[in-house]
């Protein structure tokens, strides 16, 4: 059972156009949404997070827009260079007992193109 | 300096042996974790450890046992290994285990022939 639910599965984009990912969840008991960033041959790095509480939250070309009443957020990146060609991970978190887990979506793989 | 390093970064290996991967994290935390990727990239936890303490364990096979030595550490041994078990994985740290960003190392790429 896929908890966050994350499409597209890969992503073309020109140089400079707007990379857009979007991920969907059920469970109402998550209370972060961060977002990973993957290139090859390496381990997932934070890139940007968000709260329920805020609809939408923006740290330099990468945006995260959030609706709550329809359990959806997703991933905007403006002017998309090159350099961003990675794997982008949605993600959600839970907290019971004491300790956190977080649940990742299934992955986007972006290229952009020159 | 590398926060969460891991060896070794490839390991192959034949059916039915027994490996381990170690992890060490130089962030001061609290929290670690090992995670699993398979081919399709898809990331699930596996494990989580809080200050020597299992936390999480996510209906692992038993084959799979984590030992934490000491906070900075969390290894990762694999008993009669199968092929089901050739993935990338990654062990990753966190401030505290209620929170805090999650770190993780660069992988370790499992294949089990």
């Amino acid at each position: 059972q896929q908890q966050v639910k994350q499409s597209p599965q890969s992503l073309i984009v020109q140089k400079g156009g707007i990379s857009i990912i979007n991920c969907a969840y059920e469970n109402t008991a998550f209370d972060y949404f961060p977002w990973y960033q993957q290139f090859p041959g390496k381990g997932p790095a934070l890139l940007i997070a968000i709260r329920p509480d805020v609809s939408e939250k923006k740290e330099g070309r990468f945006t995260i827009s959030f609706n709550k009443s329809a359990k959806q957020f997703s991933l905007h990146i403006m002017d998309s260079q090159p350099g961003d060609s990675a794997t982008y991970f949605c993600a959600a978190r839970t907290r019971s007992g004491g300790y956190q887990k977080v649940t990742f979506g299934t992955g986007t793989k972006l290229q952009v193109i020159p | 300096d590398t926060a969460v390093s891991q060896t070794p970064k490839y390991l192959v290996t034949q059916m039915g042996n027994d490996k381990s991967i170690k992890c060490e994290q130089n962030l001061g935390h609290d929290t670690m974790y090992w995670y699993k990727q398979d081919s399709k990239k898809f990331l699930k936890i596996m494990f989580s450890y809080n200050n020597k303490e299992l936390i999480i364990n996510e209906t692992v096979p038993n084959r799979f046992s984590p030992k934490s030595p000491d906070k900075a550490h969390l290894n990762l041994h694999i008993n009669s290994l199968e092929l089901g078990d050739s993935a990338v994985y990654f062990c990753a740290s966190s401030p505290k285990t209620s929170g805090g960003e999650q770190f993780f190392g660069p992988g370790t790429r499992l294949t089990v022939l």
